[in-house]
């Protein structure tokens, strides 16, 4: 399978704690997205990073990038209850006919206690 | 208001009988794609278009179908459905430019297959 994996699975945290979920993947990309989806609801993007970056920030979010272990994980600060929600990968295979496919992890299930 | 319009929300059917997923995106996007949702497995990309007459096959197209006849619709077609197609269904929508990528999802198609 192509798909990324991601890990933890599911991920337990108090409001005010901070949240790490890792993502890997076994092919090169263009570049590697995080995505954020609410309970069924369609996915919300949250940043993109691209294979020449290392780090990118966004509010609350610190995204990294390992190209050589072909790993991303995403940060989240000061978590929120609101920030209860599945996070997902997704990275753009780099692909020299310009084509665009999308593999997506398995997601990270994260629950934020008040 | 941009978004990914996806109809209908709910859909139960039976086998073998064909059916139609609609999606239209108001965003002028180039590309668009279809993606199913199980539970365990995140999200796997069906078909994908770069732009009008322009499809491709993402990872399991297997029992689908597509058109893009123009560039705001992107129809999803079973034309006979199996009990192993019941799902959570997106469309999501994108920019192909560099710096304005990202996808744009539509709120979901629930679908079960008696």
């Amino acid at each position: 399978s192509q798909q990324g994996e991601e890990d933890p699975q599911a991920l337990s945290i108090q409001e005010g704690e901070n949240a790490t979920m890792n993502c890997s993947y076994k092919t090169s990309i263009n570049n590697l997205q995080w995505y954020r989806q609410n309970s069924g609801r369609g996915l919300v993007h949250l940043i993109l990073i691209r294979s020449n970056e290392r780090e990118k920030h966004s509010g609350r979010l610190r995204v990294t990038l390992d190209t050589s272990k072909k790993s991303s994980s995403l940060l989240i600060t000061a978590s929120r209850a609101a920030d209860t929600a599945s996070y997902f990968c997704a990275r753009r295979a780099a692909d020299t006919t310009g084509t665009y496919k999308y593999i997506f992890g398995t997601g990270t299930r994260l629950k934020v206690l008040a | 208001e941009a978004q990914v319009t996806q109809n209908p929300r709910y859909l139960i059917t039976v086998t073998g009988k064909k059916l139609t997923v609609t999606c239209s995106q108001n965003m002028n996007h180039e590309y668009m794609s279809w993606y199913r949702q199980d539970p365990g497995l995140g999200l796997r990309q069906i078909y994908y278009s770069m732009n009008v007459e322009v499809t491709d096959k993402g990872d399991v197209p297997e029992g689908y179908k597509v058109s893009r006849k123009e560039k705001r619709n992107f129809p999803l077609i079973l034309e006979s459905p199996s009990p192993n197609q019941t799902s959570l269904y997106f469309c999501a929508s994108s920019f192909t430019r560099a710096g304005v990528e990202k996808l744009f999802f539509g709120s979901g198609t629930q679908l079960s297959v008696l």
